[in-house]
């Protein structure tokens, strides 16, 4: 049973960069690609990303080209980073499983992190 | 980018109640429509993929239909774990798109 866990600083200040880890266990990161997704406090799920377990990547064009994600298959984790963050950052993050071919939706998902802007 | 229209915005419905949610694209996606159900402080959980695919584990309750631009999830009979809000995503394009949400609150 795969079972996915966020990590990372609760808060963050304006302008610097927002660092979060998901770590994937019960199953091999190589197998599947996978998301991250963020839900502003009483709002909508926002898409941010995805990556191949190639390590290739795609995101949201709303986020400006501040988003890096990046996997270490040895460690079996994947990486958000999101840059230049402002107080519209502030959500809960989560990672999620990409499952399924051509319609692909997200199967497994972490608990959340919590990340909050503010100086 | 795929705007995903959901109505209403939220309802209010009795235990054993028929709900009716519906999500429509702003342009043909198909069958790449699936379903999330979100309860409070907890993580969204999918119950229907490729518009009507039953997800493993997912009650029989629950269905969902369409393609193209308009898809309905239906709740045959509500159960008390069932009041939560529940979430359209489209995988035809990226961005990968949400609709606003549906909450299903006791009447």
């Amino acid at each position: 049973q795969v079972q996915l866990q966020e990590s990372g600083p609760g808060l963050v200040k304006p302008s610097e960069t927002l660092s979060l880890t998901c770590t994937v266990s019960g199953g091999s990161i190589s197998t599947y690609s996978w998301n991250w997704i963020r839900q502003p406090p009483g709002k909508g799920l926002e898409w941010i990303g995805y990556i191949y377990h190639s390590g290739n990547f795609k995101q949201n064009p709303s986020l400006k080209s501040r988003v890096t994600i990046s996997v270490d298959t040895s460690t079996n984790q994947f990486s958000l980073k999101l840059r230049s963050v402002s107080a519209a950052d502030t959500a809960v993050y989560y990672c999620a499983r990409k499952m399924g071919r051509p319609n692909f939706y997200m199967d497994v998902w972490g608990t959340g992190s919590t990340v909050t802007v503010s100086s | 980018d795929i705007q995903m229209t959901q109505s209403p915005s939220s309802l209010s419905a009795s235990v054993g109640d028929r709900v009716t949610i519906t999500c429509r694209a702003s342009q043909s996606i198909s069958s790449y429509l699936n379903w999330y159900q979100q309860k409070p402080g907890k993580a969204p959980k999918v119950l229907i993929y490729g518009a009507s695919s039953l997800q493993i584990g997912v009650p029989s309750r629950f269905s969902g239909s369409g393609s193209g631009t308009d898809f309905t999830l239906t709740i045959s009979s509500l159960q008390p774990e069932d009041f939560a809000t529940y979430y359209c995503q489209q995988s035809s394009t990226t961005p990968l798109t949400f609709g606003g949400g549906t909450k299903v609150e006791i009447k």
